[in-house]
């Protein structure tokens, strides 16, 4: 099955600066990568997604890219805010045996952002 | 509004007991998902559904058991409680056609004692 790896496990940056989070996945099968952000107490929510035709994608201050060849895929968080302070968690998603979609979390970053 | 429900959000209960977590969706999703989660930690997935009648056990070994006999509810039973249970438990779902993002119900926090 997939394995997907996620480092670091804890990220401290100052506010403004930038934060960088990466994965690395085992299947070249999967072909969808999403990442989730969990606020304290709260549920996690997909704050963006890279699919495996796309090498990069942006939305505001936040950016995925994506290296099939190398089988890993980052997170972006530029000018960080105190808000960004959470768990981000990054996924792959791969069809199974079954024929069905499967999906593999990595082992989250709690990211602090200093004011 | 759709969204993807579970009740309760908090459960104290004590060793033995029999106990069910309830999630419902209304998102028309075929996929659904339980997860358990230590606060801030790692997603450890323990059963899956694929569409209704259709239950697989996650990577995370559980002594707990689901149901899918309708599309939009999928519930989680422990038949004896134990204080080794005491964690949050998320309820997910995703749509029915190729990879799409997964969208987590509140979750339910349960104190075994």
């Amino acid at each position: 099955g997939e394995n997907v790896e996620q480092h670091p496990s804890t990220l401290s940056v100052q506010e403004g600066d930038s934060a960088v989070i990466k994965c690395t996945y085992s299947d070249s099968a999967s072909n969808y990568f999403p990442w989730y952000k969990q606020e304290l107490g709260k549920r996690p929510q997909l704050i963006i997604d890279i699919r495996s035709n796309v090498g990069e994608k942006k939305d505001q201050r936040i950016a995925v890219t994506l290296n099939k060849t190398a089988k890993h895929f980052s997170l972006h968080i530029t000018e960080t805010q105190p808000e960004d302070s959470a768990v981000y968690f990054c996924a792959a998603s791969y069809m199974n045996s079954g024929g069905y979609q499967k999906v593999t979390f990595g082992t989250g970053t709690k990211l602090q952002v200093i004011p | 509004e759709a969204d993807i429900y579970q009740t309760p959000r908090y459960l104290v209960i004590g060793t033995g007991k029999k106990i069910t977590l309830e999630c419902s969706q209304t998102m028309g999703h075929d996929k659904m998902y339980w997860y358990q989660q230590d606060p801030g930690m790692e997603l450890h997935l323990i059963h899956y559904s694929y569409g209704v009648n259709s239950t697989e056990k996650g990577d995370l070994s559980s002594e707990s058991t689901v149901s899918r006999i309708r599309t939009e509810h999928f519930p989680l039973t422990l038949e004896s409680a134990r204080p080794s249970h005491t964690s949050q438990y998320l309820c997910a779902s995703s749509g029915y056609r190729g990879a799409t993002e997964a969208f987590f119900g509140q979750g339910t926090r349960l104190t075994v004692v």
